[in-house]
């Protein structure tokens, strides 16, 4: 049984802060990974991938993966209330187009 | 702008209604996908399509049934609509291959069975 685990939160920050957040995942064979941003009552928006260990930036988002510790991170920059939403990690297994989600986590950023 | 269409954001429809959920991707997409997302769930998959005319089961296929007649257009049929059935169902679609570009999710369909 693949499992991908979030702090479901809600995660408080103030603006202007760096909001961390975090996903763990149970298999070791596991090769792509994605953060979705979801807002309340709204679909989840695909807003970084990440395949091989290390950081990647996009603007004021950077992903982090330890495959050897099995984590994914989404580090974001000088948090915005308009960054406020849920953030779904998913991950795919190789050979596999269909990821596993987590349950998201809520980010609070507040003024 | 590439999308992902479903045809209603809000339906209500009464139990035992066969209910037609329409989703259409202008991406040229090989594969799409039926989720339902509820509360504390998170997203579940229903049923996934890779080709015209195929479909696989997802998760929790039971109580739906699927029909991919063209490659852009993908229905979630509620064959007998049942209350717990209500969710927000959500299509997604993403290009063939080993998942490395992930979903685009249409908007999501908010659907009440009374």
């Amino acid at each position: 049984q693949k499992e991908v685990e979030q702090n479901s939160g809600p995660l408080s920050v103030p603006e202007g802060a760096i909001a961390s957040l975090n996903c763990t995942y149970s298999d070791r064979g596991s090769q792509s990974f994605f953060w979705y941003r979801q807002y309340s009552g709204k679909s989840p928006e695909l807003i970084m991938f990440i395949y091989s260990n290390g950081d990647k930036e996009d603007g004021r988002f950077t992903a982090q993966l330890n495959k050897a510790s099995q984590y994914v991170s989404l580090l974001i920059r000088d948090s915005q209330p308009s960054d406020s939403a849920t953030y779904l990690c998913a991950v795919t297994t190789g050979g596999s187009y269909i990821p596993t989600f987590g349950r998201g986590t809520s980010l609070i950023v507040h003024p | 702008d590439v999308k992902v269409t479903q045809s209603s954001r809000y339906l209500v429809k009464r139990t035992g209604e066969k209910v037609f959920l329409e989703c259409v991707q202008d991406m040229d997409h090989e594969n799409m996908f039926w989720y339902r997302q509820d509360p504390g769930l998170g997203l579940r998959l229903i049923y996934f399509s890779y080709d015209v005319k195929m479909k696989e089961k997802g998760d929790i296929p039971e109580g739906y049934s699927v029909s991919r007649e063209k490659k852009e257009r993908f229905s979630l049929i509620l064959e007998s609509a049942s209350t717990n059935q209500t969710s927000m169902y959500l299509c997604a679609s993403s290009v063939t291959g080993t998942g490395l570009y992930g979903y685009t999710f249409g908007s999501g369909t908010r659907l009440t069975v009374v």
